[in-house]
């Protein structure tokens, strides 16, 4: 079993949706989460950074994380076609830790 | 503006052909990584800088290797690149919270 399973997709949906991105892990000790969007042949960009349990907020963007089932989530609301990326969720146990990838979930917007 | 910066984006080479790719930051992060990235996998981790500590995964192949002169610069060599070589190399920096990732060098191998 992975330490982290996130589903590959392809997620496709009509602009304007709301998305939702899911990541299970299985280490308890898993502290910090974090979620990236990676657009086809550039470098993974930081979208998303939280420590506790709960929600987050930044504009069109929800990051939820309940450690207690050991599940993060990451909402888009107001899908544009520009969101169509691959979407990396990551995670680690502390600051200085090896960061753990999901493999990605790759979403496309349909305008 | 670029934070990380990697050169050069696109790299070919022959096989067995030793390559450099280089990264440099002006976050002043004291934390730097090389990832590799094939096609539809996550990044996966080669090794990392801690300061001038060096920090090499245990399946890193020993034809992978490191510099860091100093704080901004991070290089990676691959001795004699094979077929299997071929991938996107990402450079990563962090002060401990998230890490930040450059545009990625694309490793093409004849």
């Amino acid at each position: 079993q992975k330490e982290v399973e996130q589903d590959p997709g392809p997620l496709s949906v009509p602009e304007g949706a709301i998305v939702s991105l899911n990541c299970t892990y299985s280490n308890s000790a898993f502290q910090y989460f974090m979620w990236y969007r990676q657009y086809s042949r550039k470098g993974p960009e930081l979208l998303m950074y939280t420590y506790s349990s709960g929600n987050k907020e930044d504009g069109r963007f929800t990051a939820q994380v309940d450690k207690s089932s050991k599940y993060i989530s990451l909402f888009i609301r107001d899908s544009q076609p520009s969101d169509s990326a691959t979407y990396l969720c990551a995670m680690k146990i502390g600051g200085y830790q090896k960061v753990t990838f999901g493999t990605g979930t790759k979403l496309q917007v349909i305008p | 503006d670029a934070m990380v910066i990697q050169n050069p984006r696109y790299q070919v080479t022959q096989f067995g052909k030793p390559v450099t790719l280089s990264c440099s930051q002006t976050l002043n992060h004291n934390v730097m990584y090389w990832y590799q990235q094939k096609s539809s996998q996550a990044p996966k981790l080669l090794f990392h800088y801690y300061d001038k500590d060096f920090n090499n995964e245990a399946d890193t192949p020993d034809n992978f290797q490191s510099r860091r002169p100093n704080t901004s610069f991070c290089f990676l060599d691959i001795r004699s690149p094979g077929l299997g070589d071929a991938a996107m190399y990402l450079c990563a920096t962090s002060r401990g919270e998230s890490e930040y990732f450059g545009a990625g060098t694309r490793l093409s191998v004849l």
